[in-house]
């Protein structure tokens, strides 16, 4: 069974650029969630997916943002990127999203760097 | 609110040494409690995990038990390998959070032959 797969892996972008990450999750998982990881702040839930809608977000500014479609791929989408967007950004899949009985599992990961 | 802490690293240790790693956690409610483990350039595994109080996760040879009383969960291995060289990430989610986790700081572990 295919694992998480994030694309691109590794990205590089300039202060005031957007980008968008794509999360494919495990073959009937339908709630997705994403984290980014810094050396300062740790791991920090972003949000998470279930169905095509938001059922929970973290506290990040708006420029944050995200979506999952039908097929239950997510992308997540950082406009006007700062220097302290610079992150690897997981993603997580599961069954149904309940932590009690799924398991999350990540991916890889997205390694942003902003300049 | 919810929050996760762990000891600081890296922890180094030589191979079949005992190994602990400590961690406790604020939360409302009864939280389902998990061990993360990440290696180099890959994204983070999940350990063991357990659900409610005095359960034990185990897998691999690690384990950790749920303790209300202490509000604590930490990790434990009789004997460790060089390939448990990773960083370890205790972590909760409260009831009904939909996967909205809550991470410790992570410890690094070293283990030397």
């Amino acid at each position: 069974k295919a694992g998480v797969t994030q694309t691109p892996r590794y990205l590089i972008k300039t202060r005031g650029q957007q980008v968008t990450l794509s999360c494919s999750p495990i073959s009937g998982h339908r709630s997705v969630s994403w984290y980014q990881q810094t050396p300062g702040q740790g791991l920090q839930f972003l949000f998470e997916y279930f169905s095509e809608t938001q059922r929970n977000k973290g506290n990040f500014p708006g420029r944050f943002s995200g979506r999952q479609f039908s097929n239950s791929r997510s992308e997540m989408n950082v406009s006007t990127l700062e220097l302290g967007d610079s992150a690897l950004y997981l993603c997580a899949s599961s069954r149904i999203g309940d932590s009690s009985t799924d398991t999350q599992y990540f991916g890889p990961g997205t390694r942003l760097t902003v300049l | 609110g919810n929050s996760v802490t762990q000891m600081e690293g890296p922890v180094t240790l030589s191979e079949e040494a005992f190994l602990t790693i400590n961690c406790t956690y604020t939360a409302t409610g009864y939280p389902s409690l998990f061990w993360y483990v990440q290696y180099p350039g890959e994204g983070l595994q999940l350990l063991l995990k357990a659900t409610k109080a005095d359960d034990k996760g185990s897998n691999k040879g690690f384990e950790a038990t749920y303790r209300k009383e202490t509000t604590s969960f930490h990790l434990e291995k009789g004997s460790v390998q060089v390939s448990d060289s990773a960083v370890y990430f205790c972590a909760l989610s409260g009831l009904y959070n939909f996967n909205k986790f809550y991470f410790g700081s992570g410890t690094k572990l070293n283990v030397k032959p």
